[in-house]
């Protein structure tokens, strides 16, 4: 089975700083990893599919990079409808699996 | 508008069941691959299974293979998960969900989720 492992875990940061969340395969997934956003009692939300594609309505300081086993999100300018808690999913695989999430904090 | 919405969760006893139901509407249900993820209290988002369009190559993970059944109704455009020999690791939010704009299998469409709680 595919496992991913995020880090940070957790993340403290200021509105307006630029922020790395890292996702690593234990196996080649290629691009197929995706990033969601979750808030407290809502469904997650996708942000990024193939590893670096934006999806839709989703805005531009949101980036994602990587191939093969290392991947990273990047936040350019933090806002303050940011601090939510993020996974990478990755579905090289047909048994889907998550990271464990990075929660990103107000500092 | 593209949605699915979820149903059936619930209060069930360790060792009970119970079925889950997702209904789609504003897509062609027939043509798409679905999948159920769900998420402990306070924890992270686990896949759980997911089926194809056709409703004939079910998948589950290795913590409900075994336990839970994935099926479909293509002409009711419905989902379904059934639970057997639950336990209290099966509490979870459960949600429904498909790659529909995206097409690649990533998931662009969430449910708002059913709660299933195994309690005594």
């Amino acid at each position: 089975d595919f496992q991913m492992t995020q880090s940070p875990s957790t993340l403290s940061a200021s509105v307006g700083d630029r922020v790395t969340i890292t996702c690593r395969a234990s196996q080649n997934i290629d691009i197929y990893l995706a990033w969601y956003q979750q808030k407290p009692g809502k469904a997650p939300k996708l942000l990024i599919y193939k590893a670096s594609n934006l999806e839709s309505g989703v805005p531009s300081r949101f980036s994602g990079s990587g191939s093969g086993t290392d991947f990273t999100l990047t936040i350019s300018s933090l806002q303050p409808d940011d601090f939510a808690t993020y996974y990478c999913q990755q579905y090289n695989s047909i048994l889907r699996t998550f990271g464990q999430g990075t929660k990103l904090e107000i500092k | 508008e593209v949605q699915v919405l979820e149903s059936g969760g619930g209060l069930v006893q360790p060792g009970g069941s119970l079925r889950l139901s997702c209904t789609a509407s504003g897509f062609a249900f027939r043509n798409y691959a679905l999948s159920w993820v769900r998420q402990p209290p306070g924890k992270g988002l686990e896949w759980v299974s997911a089926l194809n369009d056709r409703g004939n190559s079910p998948f589950y993970a290795n913590s409900v293979r075994g336990r839970f059944a994935v099926s479909r109704d293509n002409s009711k455009s419905t989902l379904y998960l059934q639970m057997d020999s639950l336990r209290a690791a099966d509490t979870a939010v459960y949600y429904c969900v498909t790659s529909y704009a995206t097409g690649d299998g990533s998931f662009d469409v969430w449910g708002q989720g059913t709660v299933v709680t195994v309690s005594s």
